[in-house]
């Protein structure tokens, strides 16, 4: 079946430093992969997304990895800020977004 | 641009009354629709889609429906509240054709009591 699975649950870094949150999908039909980043209360946001004909993405401090082949992807965010702590969402599509278990990432001041 | 709506906002509801949650996009046609519950929390639970009037696919049995009257309309409700209804629910869309990004309403927050 489709599925996402996402880790770690739960990550803690210092501010500055980078954070890498890994997704892995189960069927290599899929071909688009979102990001979101949901604040406390309130709704996800979709902050970076690539599709399976790109290998790599970058936006200021966000960037998204895709391998195909191991069918993962990965996002790194660089220069960590108090404002980066959210719970983070990846996806796959299939017929429709098939959502991971989420990440809860702080930055420590 | 896209915008998408919910109401209400929030909303305390007594055990065993009904429910009925709208949502509408505007600055788009024919979108996909969807109706997604998370608890405190949890992750995103997908409840419903649609991809046009009157056509809605259920993900999970339980007792809430969903129903589209309008292209840019998708409606949640239910005869009767459960204690266990009590959830974060948000509406999103994505376009029919092309682009693939789906985008989520501002929620609402339900307490059956």
């Amino acid at each position: 079946g489709e599925n996402v699975e996402q880790h770690p649950s739960t990550l803690s870094v210092q501010e500055g430093d980078s954070a890498v949150i890994k997704c892995t999908y189960s069927d290599s039909a899929s071909n688009y992969f979102p990001w979101y980043k949901q604040e406390l209360g309130k709704r996800p946001q979709l902050i970076i997304d690539i599709r399976s004909n790109v290998g790599e993405k970058k936006d200021q401090r966000i960037a998204v990895t895709l391998n195909k082949t191991a069918k993962h992807f990965s996002l790194h965010i660089t220069e960590t800020q108090p404002e980066d702590s959210a719970v983070y969402f990846c996806a796959a599509r299939w017929a429709k977004l098939v959502f991971g278990q989420g990440t809860r990432l702080t930055i420590n001041p | 641009s896209q915008t998408i709506h919910q109401w209400p906002a929030t909303l305390v509801q007594p055990v065993g009354s009904p429910l009925s949650l709208e949502c509408t996009v505007e600055g788009t046609s024919n979108p996909n629709l969807y109706w997604y519950r998370q608890a405190a929390g949890r992750g995103l639970q997908l409840l419903f889609y649609s991809v046009g009037i009157g056509q809605i696919s259920s993900e999970v049995p339980q007792n809430l429906s969903a129903s589209r009257p309008q292209d840019r309309q998708f409606i949640l409700s239910s005869k009767k509240l459960l204690l266990s209804d009590s959830s974060f629910y948000l509406c999103a869309w994505s376009a029919r054709k092309g682009v693939l990004a789906q985008y989520f309403g501002p929620g609402t927050r339900l307490l059956v009591l």
